[in-house]
């Protein structure tokens, strides 16, 4: 399949602080990555959908001034997690979509745990 | 009610058995669904797609039954390196949505 990584793979911060997460593809071009965050014992659920060279489509609910997505290229979308408050703090999960004919699968990135303190 | 709902289990499956679990949908018009693998603390894991009425892989078999709204997944011969958090994913306009997992514990 294909690799999706991702950085930092843990990250402890005080209140009010900023994060920066990394998504990329490795070994293609994702033209489509999406920022997934799982609580625990919870499911993954999808925060927003990042477009290369567009606007990211969020989910309701979610805030797009706290949460700043860039996919400034075809394999990096990154998410910053704007004043985090320890109620952000969660598993943040990237994938990016590949498609094969009428198919399309979605591979994950390892995850970034998210504490603040 | 949820679009996408899973048994939380635990399953607890001697080794070498088989288990089956379901994961059902509410919307009819869904296409496509996925099973990933998630281990603890772990991202998931890509395990079969599924586009039409089902999906074999080694061990694995994957049923959609569009009738009842419901897929299945099944593990034959179960190994204890099975263990994990089972979670379906439906596509829905091109976006994953996923249940919140069956959890398989696979014991010697």
């Amino acid at each position: 399949g294909a690799v999706v990584s991702q950085h930092p793979s843990r990250v402890i911060c005080k209140s009010g602080t900023s994060v920066k997460i990394e998504c990329r593809s490795l070994d293609f071009q994702a033209t489509t990555m999406f920022w997934y965050r799982q609580f625990p014992k919870q499911s993954l659920m999808l925060m927003a959908t990042s477009n290369e060279g567009s606007k990211a489509t969020y989910e309701q609910g979610v805030e797009k001034d706290k949460f700043l997505i860039n996919h400034a290229s075809l394999t990096l979308s990154t998410l910053t997690v704007t004043s985090a408050h320890p109620e952000d703090s969660s598993f943040y999960i990237c994938s990016a979509r590949v498609r094969g004919g009428n198919q399309e699968t979605q591979y994950f990135g390892p995850g970034t745990r998210l504490l603040v303190l | 009610r949820k679009e996408v709902e899973q048994d939380p289990g635990p399953f607890n499956v001697p080794e070498g058995a088989t288990v089956a679990f379901n994961c059902t949908y509410s919307n009819s018009a869904s296409q496509s669904f996925f099973w990933y693998r998630q281990d603890c603390r772990k991202e998931p894991k890509l395990l079969m797609s599924v586009y039409s009425s089902g999906n074999e892989d080694g061990r694995f078999t994957a049923q959609l039954n569009r009738a009842s709204q419901y897929i299945s997944l099944l593990i034959r011969d179960s190994k204890l390196s099975d263990s994990a958090t089972y979670l379906c994913a439906r596509n829905s306009w091109g976006k994953l949505q996923f249940g919140a997992g069956t959890q398989v514990v696979v014991t010697p």
